[in-house]
């Protein structure tokens, strides 16, 4: 069974700054997928960045970038120049390819960005 | 990207009642959906999983008498909450994706608010 740890529950940054998100994971797969979700306060949940396992390069998206870290277990979002639509809650998710494809979500990570 | 509906955003029903909530993905054929519940302040959980034809797959703890899943086409998936109570209330919410390219990305609905007086 996959295990989504996400370690800080809240996090406040200024507006343009850049900020790091920490999610671990734990897995006895071999290949998985990784992904980071938002939720704003509209509740609708958005997909921010994804990430293969067996890819060595770290996912970019625009402003979003991760740092995966496989022996680690570690799956990082940084988020350079945030903007105040950032502000939401972050969630760390990972599923693997076979099966049911279901994501095991973490805890959370509430994201304000202060003007 | 994908999208998916949600309906209703928001709906109260009387206890004892049954409230039926529509997930349908409007512009691709979604071969899989997905149903998780959301208390205030936390994390997405997973209720049960649900394949176009087949039976739905219920996650360990959720009465599958309660929470009645029906994917009858491609394109839609139902929840019905029979006989709701109080301890009903709560936000859920569908996901759907699709095998091939997809790769496990699940597109999410808007959610729906369920309170239960």
């Amino acid at each position: 069974a996959q295990t989504v740890t996400q370690s800080q529950p809240e996090m406040s940054v200024q507006e343009a700054e850049t900020v790091t998100l920490s999610c671990t994971y734990d897995t006895s797969e071999s290949n998985y997928y990784l992904f980071w979700y938002k939720q704003p306060p509209s509740r609708q949940m958005i997909l921010v960045i994804r990430q293969e396992a067996y890819k060595q390069q770290n996912a970019t998206e625009n402003r979003f970038s991760v740092n995966f870290q496989k022996a680690a277990k570690s799956f990082s979002l940084k988020i350079s120049d945030s903007q105040l639509g950032d502000t939401a809650m972050y969630f760390c998710a990972a599923s693997s390819p076979q099966g049911a494809q279901k994501l095991v979500f973490g805890q959370g990570t509430r994201l304000t960005i202060n003007p | 990207g994908a999208v998916v509906s949600q309906h209703p955003s928001w709906v109260i029903c009387k206890s004892g009642t049954s409230v039926k909530i529509e997930c349908r993905s409007l512009d691709f054929q979604a071969t899989t959906m997905f149903w998780y519940r959301q208390f205030p302040k936390q994390s997405l959980m997973l209720m049960a999983t649900s394949n176009e034809g087949s039976k739905a797959t219920y996650e360990q703890g959720v009465e599958k008498d309660k929470f009645l899943i029906n994917h009858a086409s491609l394109t839609l998936s139902t929840l019905t909450v029979t006989s709701a109570h109080p301890e009903d209330s709560s936000f859920y919410i569908c996901s759907a994706s699709w095998a091939s390219t997809a790769k496990n990305i699940q597109y999410f609905g808007a959610g729906t608010r369920l309170s239960v007086l």
